[in-house]
């Protein structure tokens, strides 16, 4: 069975203290891995899809990458505009996306 | 703005009451997907339509059902609503049968009282 798992399921940062966010999957053959911010009562949106092991995207603050079994969302000196909600999300070959619990990221000021 | 369109933005209703919520994909865009996001268990895939067509179903309950119109606007019909069902439903729409990336509406806060 496909699954995505992610961690922390919660992290707080300080203003300009970079981490990284986990998600882990187990897919029996993956297509893309996608992520996404969602913020609170509103629809995730899209930041990422990476296709393959060693495959890295960057925005801004936010870098992607990938590996055969885990994917980490790493950020670099964090705002509070940056607190959301972040999904990974898989999709196998000829399957629907699976979606990850999320990780709830906070940003202090 | 995703481009996707959702209404109502907030529904409350009784248990065994019929609701209807409806989307409007981003123009051009000829899937349409149906997701469940309650507390306890992230984003529930529903069901999919690709132009008219119902294309994969996930984790829908008998008594939900959808459909997608020649305009391609889609709409999800729940009955004999339980407590259960409260949750916030979204509507995502991708440009292609391939499934690319998905671009969500903001979604319907569904209560059952």
């Amino acid at each position: 069975e496909d699954q995505v798992t992610q961690s922390p399921e919660a992290l707080r940062l300080q203003e300009g203290e970079s981490s990284s966010l986990n998600c882990s999957y187990t897919v029996s053959g993956l297509r893309g891995l996608f992520w996404y911010r969602q913020d609170p009562g509103k629809g995730p949106e899209f930041l990422f899809t990476l296709y393959s092991a060693g495959e890295e995207k960057e925005k801004e603050r936010l870098k992607a990458t990938l590996t055969k079994k885990e994917s980490f969302l790493h950020i670099t000196a964090p705002k509070p505009e940056d607190s959301a909600t972040y999904l990974c999300a898989v999709q196998p070959y000829g399957q629907n996306f699976v979606f990850g619990p999320g990780t709830r990221l906070s940003v202090l000021p | 703005d995703s481009g996707v369109t959702q209404t109502p933005k907030h529904l409350i209703t009784a248990t065994g009451q019929r609701v209807t919520l409806r989307c409007s994909p981003r123009s051009g865009d000829l899937s349409v997907y149906w997701y469940q996001q309650s507390l306890d268990q992230g984003l529930q895939f529903l069901i999919q339509y690709y132009n008219g067509e119902e294309r994969a179903k996930g984790n829908i309950l008998e008594r939900f059902s959808a459909q997608q119109f020649p305009d391609l606007h889609s709409e999800l019909n729940l009955s004999s609503l339980e407590l259960g069902d409260s949750a916030l439903y979204f509507c995502a729409s991708s440009s292609d049968r391939s499934n690319e990336k998905l671009f969500f509406g903001s979604g319907t806060q569904l209560s059952v009282l």
